[in-house]
C-alpha cells in the first residue's frame, strides 16, 4: 500500500500569512501517462470534504487562486498564498494512482 | 447541481448488518465510479471502496479492512449506489460519505453530506 505522511498535523496561522502543508508519498505518484496522482481535499467544521486541487496542481471548480498545489514523485505541497478565517479546518492529500485509495493523517489549521 | 444523498445510516449492534443507499442526481450517473469513504471519530478519512462504470467492468475494489464483510453494487437505471455493509464491528462507527470518482484522472470530485454508522452494543 502507498502510505501517505503529511506534515505539520497542526497548523496556527495568522489571517492574511501565508501557510503550507507538505505531503509525503512512499511510492511515486508520476504515472507514465504524465499525471501525477496527488489531490488535496479541505473538510472544513461540519461540512463534507471539497476537492480542492487535482493531479497535483490543477485547482478544482471555484477554489481560491491563493490555493496552490505543487511537486512531483513522492513530494508535493499545499500551498495558502494568504489564509483567510473561512479555510479552517482539516486538510487531506490522497493519492489516486493504485488501490488501496490512501489519505495523509489530516493537517488541521486553525486561525490565530 | 451535482447531487449525492445517503442514507440508510443508524445504530445497530456488532455483528449485524446495515445497507447504505446514494442517490445521485443532476448528472449522468452511468458515467462515473462511485466510491465510499469514511471518517471515524477522532480520525481523518479512510477509503472503503469504489465501483467502477460499466465503461470500465463495473469492477470492484475494497479496502483490506472491510474486504469479505462489505459489498458496494448500483443501479444505473435508478442512479442509485449501495454499501452493504456486513458483520459489523465497533471500529467501523465513522460518518459514511458516498462520492463521486472520476475515471482516468482518478480523483474524488463530489462528495454528499453523509450518514452517520454507530456500531455499539
Amino acid at each position: 500500500d502507498i502510505v501517505m505522511t503529511q506534515s505539520p498535523l497542526f497548523l496556527s496561522v495568522t489571517p492574511g500569512e501565508p501557510a503550507s502543508i507538505s505531503c509525503r508519498s512512499s511510492q511515486n505518484l508520476l504515472h507514465s501517462n504524465g499525471n501525477k496522482y496527488l489531490d488535496w481535499y479541505l473538510q472544513k467544521p461540519g461540512k463534507s470534504p471539497q476537492l480542492l486541487i487535482y493531479l497535483g496542481s490543477n485547482r478544482a471548480s471555484g477554489v481560491p487562486d491563493r490555493f496552490s498545489g505543487s511537486g512531483s514523485g513522492t513530494d508535493f505541497t499545499l500551498k495558502i498564498s494568504r489564509v483567510e478565517a473561512e479555510d479552517v479546518g482539516d486538510y487531506y492529500c490522497m493519492q489516486g494512482l493504485q488501490t488501496p485509495i490512501t489519505f495523509g493523517q489530516g493537517t488541521r489549521l486553525e486561525i490565530k | 447541481e451535482v447531487q449525492l444523498v445517503e442514507s440508510g445510516g443508524g445504530l445497530v449492534q456488532p455483528g449485524r448488518s446495515l445497507r447504505l443507499s446514494c442517490t445521485g442526481s443532476g448528472f449522468t450517473f452511468s458515467d462515473y465510479a462511485m466510491s465510499w469513504v469514511r471518517r471515524a471519530p477522532g480520525k481523518g478519512l479512510e477509503w472503503v471502496g469504489f465501483i467502477r462504470s460499466q465503461v470500465y467492468g463495473a469492477t470492484i475494489e475494497y479496502a483490506a479492512s472491510v474486504k469479505g464483510r462489505f459489498t458496494i453494487s448500483r443501479d444505473d437505471s435508478k442512479t442509485i449506489a449501495h454499501l452493504q455493509m456486513n458483520s459489523l464491528k465497533t471500529e467501523d462507527t465513522a460518518v459514511y460519505y458516498c462520492t463521486r470518482w472520476i475515471h482516468v484522472q482518478d480523483h474524488i470530485d463530489v462528495w454528499g453530506k453523509g450518514t452517520t454508522v454507530t456500531v455499539s452494543s
